[in-house]
Parts: C-alpha cells; structure tokens; sequence
C-alpha cells in the first residue's frame, strides 16, 4: 500500500508569487490533514478534510490560503500571493476515519520564501 | 485549550541504554489520545505509539512504550535499548475530537542524539 505523498519535496519561491502544494493521502483515505512547521516552533494544523467537504478550516492563517480537495481524492495548498512567513514544512496527513485514529503523514513539502 | 508541552529541546543516549523523553498535557475534555511521532532527518513523520485516555495498561510497541501518569497528566515515551538509527526528532501530539473537529496538537519537539 502507497503511503502518503506529497509534491514537490522542495520549493523555493520569491515573496510574491504563488505556489501550490499537492497531496496524495492514502487510498481509500477519507480524512486529509494539512498541517505546517514554522522553523524551531511545535506543527500547527491547518485544516481538515472529509472527502471533498472542508471539515475544520480554524488552522488556516489568513486568506493567502486556499486548499481545495476536489472528488475527495488528492488535496492541494496554494498560497498566493507567498510572505516570508510562510515558510517552513508543510505536512499532508491522511486517516481512514474516525474509528482509527493514526494520521499517517507524507514526507511534507519544505517551503522557503525568499 | 488543549496544550503539549515537551521541555526537553534535546537529550544525549548511548546505543544500548534507555531514554525517557518527556511529554505533559493539558486538556479539559475526559476522552482523548496520545501519541508519539518519529521524525528523522529525513523528513517523513513516523507513527510510534499511541495511548487513549481509558486504556488500563501503558501501551508498547517493541522498544517503544508509553508511561502514561493520567493524574499527573504527562505520557513520557520510552526507548529501550537505544539504537543508533533512533537519533530523529520526537514530536508528542494529543488527538482533539469534537463534532467539527478532528486534529493533532504537536508539543515543539525533542531532539534525540545516539552516540555509540
């Protein structure tokens, strides 16, 4: 069974521009998780998805962000337009619902912001 | 609010030696779970172990095990026979669950360093 993944491993964009981040959870996943480290400080979550529905979206931190899940299968970030502050690891997590309760997580996508 | 805290930035073990890395908690609700993540210096987020707030008996899995101490509030993980791929970040989360809500709240992390 393939784990989580997420794309790119790595992006390095200018304050101002606009990048999107992708997730696959794991098949048959109905919960997606995004959740964000800020170097040196605790992962934060951001939002939570059932399928496509936005089940709890009280992480994002303003507006810049916009995650979509379209047909409940992969998700993706995008912000626009990108601060320095937006820095750091962006995880993606997935679970199967919510008689388990293990999020397996991707790799996560290093975001720097120069 | 739900809170972890982990006041261990950093903690030294030599292979073949136990480690304990600390992990309090904070929460008002009587229903929740605890768990442990491995993150090495790859980058990937490792399930270890998990703890639910009514389990009797302190969880394990194979070198991992969790002592839980509900009135004391904390879920310290243990290492057993530290190996020298065990060296990663370890990150304790609790899981809160409401009817909007399903997320995990990280502690910032302890640095675990196995030297031979």
């Amino acid at each position: 069974e393939a784990g989580v993944t997420q794309f790119p491993s790595h992006s390095v964009i200018e304050k101002g521009q606009t990048v999107t981040l992708r997730c696959d959870p794991i098949s048959g996943h109905d919960n997606l998780y995004w959740y964000r480290r800020v170097m040196g400080k605790e992962i934060k979550f951001l939002l939570h998805f059932v399928k496509e529905s936005k089940q709890d979206e009280s992480g994002m931190p303003n507006n810049r962000f916009l995650a979509e899940r379209t047909g409940g299968t992969y998700s993706t970030l995008k912000v626009q337009p990108a601060e320095l502050e937006d820095s750091g690891v962006y995880f993606c997590a997935s679970s199967h619902g919510k008689g388990t309760y293990e999020q397996y997580f991707g790799p996560g996508t290093r975001l720097t912001v120069t | 609010a739900q809170k972890i805290t982990q006041t261990q930035p950093g903690m030294f073990v030599q292979e073949k030696e136990a480690v304990t890395l600390d992990c309090t908690y904070d929460t008002s609700d009587p229903s929740y779970g605890l768990f442990w993540y491995k993150q090495p210096s790859s980058g990937e987020m490792i399930f270890l172990i998990y703890q639910g707030s009514y389990d009797q008996q302190n969880a394990t899995e194979g070198r991992y095990s969790l002592n839980f101490q509900k009135a004391r509030k904390s879920a310290n993980l243990v290492i057993s026979a530290s190996q020298l791929g065990d060296s990663a970040m370890y990150f304790c989360a609790m899981r809160e669950m409401a009817y909007n809500t399903d997320k995990l709240i990280f502690g910032t992390g302890t640095r675990l360093q196995v030297f031979p």
